[in-house]
């Protein structure tokens, strides 16, 4: 496996809080990705990030804010916890466009 | 941006048979194409990619094929086996590396 790892692997969470999720690798790779999977909707890109304090928007950041301050976190936060925001998150890292991009094992976060 | 269009959203395949899914992109600027195949509460894996500058890619029983001008590209797998039953993502790379993916198709491949 790549060198990625997503923290915390599962969580639950009200609604009205704020939640950190945490992509880290150690692969040096200049790219990261926050993915979320819902039924229906595939893989839908919320931020991503091509180098340290260089973030973009996906299609659906409403809600999300993320930071890298180092080549190897990339943080999503939740500022607000909703329950549409329930779902499962993936990273992704790659090291050069138009590379294999690989994927962490997921978080899966219930918003109650 | 980019937006990636992905048929069927369900395919159902009697063991031995081939599997065509079909994939259309927005962005002429697209120049990269991979395949991910995604099993039941497992992370996506990449099983197969194409550039812009190739019109198809094959890699055993996995097959590629890219139609710039029409902007389409098809994943096939041939003699479909039950392992291959998962959920398959195409996706489009654009501008600033930013990868697009569509909405999945399930693949069920019956013994």
């Amino acid at each position: 496996d790549a060198g990625i790892t997503q923290s915390p692997r599962h969580k639950v969470t009200e609604t009205g809080t704020p939640v950190t999720l945490r992509c880290h690798q150690t692969e040096n790779h200049r790219y990261m990705y926050w993915y979320r999977q819902d039924p229906g909707h595939g893989l839908r890109l919320i931020h991503y990030s091509y180098g340290v304090k260089d973030t973009d928007k996906g299609e659906v950041s409403d809600g999300y804010s993320v930071s890298r301050s180092k080549t190897e976190d990339f943080l999503l936060t939740l500022e607000s916890a909703t329950s549409s925001q329930t779902s499962v998150y993936f990273c992704a890292i790659n090291g050069q466009k138009n590379t294999e991009a690989f994927f962490g094992q997921g978080t899966r976060l219930t918003v109650v | 941006g980019e937006n990636v269009e992905q048929h069927p959203s369900t395919l159902s395949v009697q063991e031995g048979d081939s599997a065509v899914i079909k994939c259309t992109y927005s962005d002429s600027a697209s120049n990269y194409f991979p395949w991910y195949k995604q099993e039941l509460g497992k992370r996506p894996q990449l099983i197969i990619d194409i550039r812009s500058n190739v019109g198809e890619k094959k890699d055993q029983r996995i097959a590629v094929t890219l139609n710039k001008t029409a902007k389409h590209f098809s994943l096939h797998i041939t003699e479909t086996q039950p392992e291959d039953s998962a959920v398959y993502f195409c996706a489009a790379t654009a501008a600033g590396n930013k990868l697009t993916f569509g909405g999945g198709t399930r693949v069920l491949v019956k013994p």
